[in-house]
């Protein structure tokens, strides 16, 4: 079975400041690593992922993300934060092959403080 | 190319009604999956249709069901509807097939459903 934890319900920053949003996953096989973000009363758009190979991830929007196995962590980063980041984020994992599901985190809030 | 279109945007219905929601998949996408996202929560994997059969079901009942079509348009069917039901019902379109290893959903804007 899979699973995400997301530490941090709630995060806030400062304009200018790093982002740093936490996820560790449990996975039994090699993962494939999302980064979803939901913006009020919205669908989820795709950040990032991680499937295979280099394991610093860029994506839309300045987001960065690292794969860490030895950690099994996928912390997503951002530098600077704007205030048009605030939203919230959540980390998901969908096994390798036929698993098809994605399993998410129950979200990071974050926001960004002027 | 359209991206992923849900209808309708909101839904009000009282316990015990049945209620449908529809879904149109990115253009090039055979694959759908519906997910219930409850307040507070992060979305909760319902089932995925891939080339109209199920292909994979999450921890929901069985009045939860649904359909694809030969467009791969779909549909999420509801019976007998509960409170606890009332949530964010995101549907998410993608390539599908067991071929493809690098597969990423691509999610629409959700329908709300409010019970009462």
């Amino acid at each position: 079975a899979q699973s995400v934890t997301q530490l941090g319900s709630h995060v806030s920053v400062s304009e200018g400041a790093l982002v740093l949003l936490r996820c560790n996953y449990s996975s039994s096989v090699p993962p494939y690593l999302f980064w979803y973000v939901q913006y009020p009363n919205q669908g989820l758009q795709l950040l990032l992922k991680y499937t295979t190979g280099a394991t610093l991830v860029k994506g839309i929007n300045g987001f960065e993300a690292e794969f860490k196995k030895s950690e099994t962590s996928f912390h997503l980063t951002k530098p600077p934060a704007h205030m048009s980041d605030a939203a919230e984020y959540f980390c998901a994992v969908r096994s390798g092959g036929s698993n098809y599901k994605l399993t998410f985190g129950k979200g990071t809030l974050l926001t960004v403080n002027p | 190319e359209t991206g992923v279109t849900q209808s309708p945007t909101h839904l009000i219905k009282t316990r015990g009604q049945q209620v449908t929601l529809r879904c149109s998949s990115q253009s090039g996408h055979n694959t759908v999956s519906w997910y219930q996202q409850a307040l507070g929560q992060g979305p909760q994997f319902i089932f995925q249709y891939y080339r109209e059969e199920e292909n994979g079901r999450g921890n929901f009942p069985p009045r939860f069901s649904g359909l694809q079509f030969p467009n791969y348009s779909s549909e999420l069917n509801v019976n007998a509807l509960e409170l606890d039901d009332s949530a964010l019902y995101l549907c998410a379109s993608s390539l599908g097939g067991l071929a493809v290893r690098t597969d990423t959903q691509y999610f629409g804007p959700g329908t709300r459903l409010t019970v009462l």
